[in-house]
């Protein structure tokens, strides 16, 4: 069974201030998610990436695979009260359709 | 876009009686939906792996006739929770992919809630 390491479990941090949130595995994945969920809501896709090495940016979110495709991050910069939520990696195993998601990290930004 | 719809949002029941919750793609078709279970505080749990047109592959504890899933055309799964007890209480979160095979987009949830 493939686990996904996320990490830090819980974060609280001020507005203005970086974070980097960590998922890590020791195998390979096709592809990994990246979703924010707010309680009693399902998760919302933030990004997909695919390529080893690859950087997406949303605004003030920047996603990183690995090169060898096994880890990624999310970093955000300058938070803001409105990116408070849990954070979810969720990885795709080649040839197979089912995620495998990371405990997730709840974000708490304070004004 | 790629929206996907649950129905109900919540459900109160007795126990041992059945709820049925939908999980529709609303702009585009799936053939493969997925239902999930997350508890307080927890990650997503993969129940079930839902293909149109045969019948669902069910993850290890999940008992299938427990909890039967149907997926009768390209947008719309259904998962009916049979003789519910109060242990079932829980979220119920639906997923369905697109033919990239690559990402899965999430209903809002539905919150069950068994007496």
């Amino acid at each position: 069974t493939q686990l996904l390491e996320q990490s830090p479990q819980f974060l609280s941090i001020q507005e203005g201030e970086n974070l980097t949130v960590y998922c890590n595995s020791s195998s390979v994945f096709s592809s990994l998610q990246w979703y924010r969920q707010e309680p009693g809501e399902g998760p919302v896709l933030l990004v997909t990436v695919v390529t080893g090495g690859e950087v997406k940016k949303l605004k003030r979110l920047t996603f990183q695979f690995g090169d060898a495709r096994k880890d990624s991050s999310l970093h955000i910069t300058a938070a803001q009260p409105g990116d408070t939520g849990l954070y979810l990696c969720a990885g795709a195993e080649g040839g197979s359709e089912k995620l495998v998601f990371g405990k997730g990290t709840k974000l708490t930004v304070n004004p | 876009g790629a929206v996907v719809s649950q129905h109900p949002s919540w459900v109160i029941c007795k126990s041992g009686t059945s709820v049925k919750i939908e999980c529709r793609s609303l702009d585009f078709q799936a053939t493969t939906m997925f239902w999930y279970r997350q508890f307080p505080k927890q990650s997503l749990m993969l129940m079930a792996t839902s293909n149109e047109g045969s019948k669902a592959t069910y993850e290890q504890g999940v008992e299938k006739d427990k909890f039967l899933i149907n997926h009768a055309s390209l947008t719309l799964s259904t998962l009916t929770v049979t003789s519910a007890h109060p242990e079932d209480s829980s979220f119920y979160i639906c997923s369905a992919q697109k033919l990239d095979r690559h990402t899965q987009y999430f209903g809002p949830g539905t919150r069950l809630t068994v007496l």
